[in-house]
């Protein structure tokens, strides 16, 4: 357990409205990620971010933006929202792990399902 | 960017047998992750290797570096191992984002 919530867990919403999904971690990781995962499409990369203020894109970004003004939270907001952002979204944290070679590990909240209508 | 391949992507196995996902990448890597996800849960990292073999349990990973593959072999196969399996491969950069396979979709039959 890496310590990582989600919330909401599930949002139905309706399209044209904003949505922000927010990952909260308590272990006080530098890198968290947001994934969305879609039938045919497996997982894919929306934004990270290497620390508060710092973030990036990822594979997918358009129609996202992500906040970050406090190591432990990382806000993903769909600014109007669209039927083609119904997901279930994961966001990771990246942690070194011990015992053996040192990994750079990712580790996963319980993700959100969003349907937007 | 890295191109990751998995196959099965459909596997049906009975209880107790042996069983065995691949996975292949295009690029170079440091190391190689396998995840499980179970129906409507969450996703569990089970191994993040470099080489040679890891195992945990029932569960045994290998990987070879210089020919850019890995497999997850299951051994003594239990319905409960039902699940999807997902391999992924770090980038190059600092970031270390992600690039997963499709999956390999388990069912074991008791």
């Amino acid at each position: 357990d890496a310590g990582i919530t989600q919330s909401p867990r599930h949002k139905v919403t309706e399209t044209g409205t904003p949505v922000t999904l927010r990952c909260h971690q308590t272990e006080n990781h530098r890198y968290m990620y947001w994934y969305r995962q879609d039938p045919g499409h497996g997982l894919r990369l929306i934004h990270y971010s290497y620390g508060v203020k710092d973030t990036d894109k990822g594979e997918v970004s358009d129609g996202y933006s992500v906040s970050r003004s406090k190591t432990e939270d990382f806000l993903l907001t769909l600014e109007s929202a669209t039927s083609s952002q119904t997901s279930v979204y994961f966001c990771a944290i990246r942690r070194s792990t011990s015992g053996g070679p040192t990994y750079n590990e990712q580790f996963f909240g319980p993700g959100t399902r969003l349907t937007v209508l | 960017k890295n191109e990751v391949e998995q196959s099965p992507q459909n596997l049906t196995a009975q209880e107790g047998e042996f069983i065995t996902i691949n996975c292949s990448y295009s690029v170079g890597i440091s190391a190689l992750h396998w995840l499980q996800q179970h129906p409507g849960g969450g996703i569990v990292s089970l191994f993040m290797l470099s080489s040679g073999k890891k195992k945990h349990g029932r569960l045994i990973a290998t990987i070879n570096i210089q020919e850019k593959h890995s497999s997850l072999h299951i051994t003594a196969s239990h319905p409960r191992d039902s699940a999807v399996y997902i391999c992924a491969v770090p980038s190059s950069g600092s970031a270390r984002q992600l690039t997963f396979g499709s999956g390999t979709q388990l069912t074991v039959l008791p």
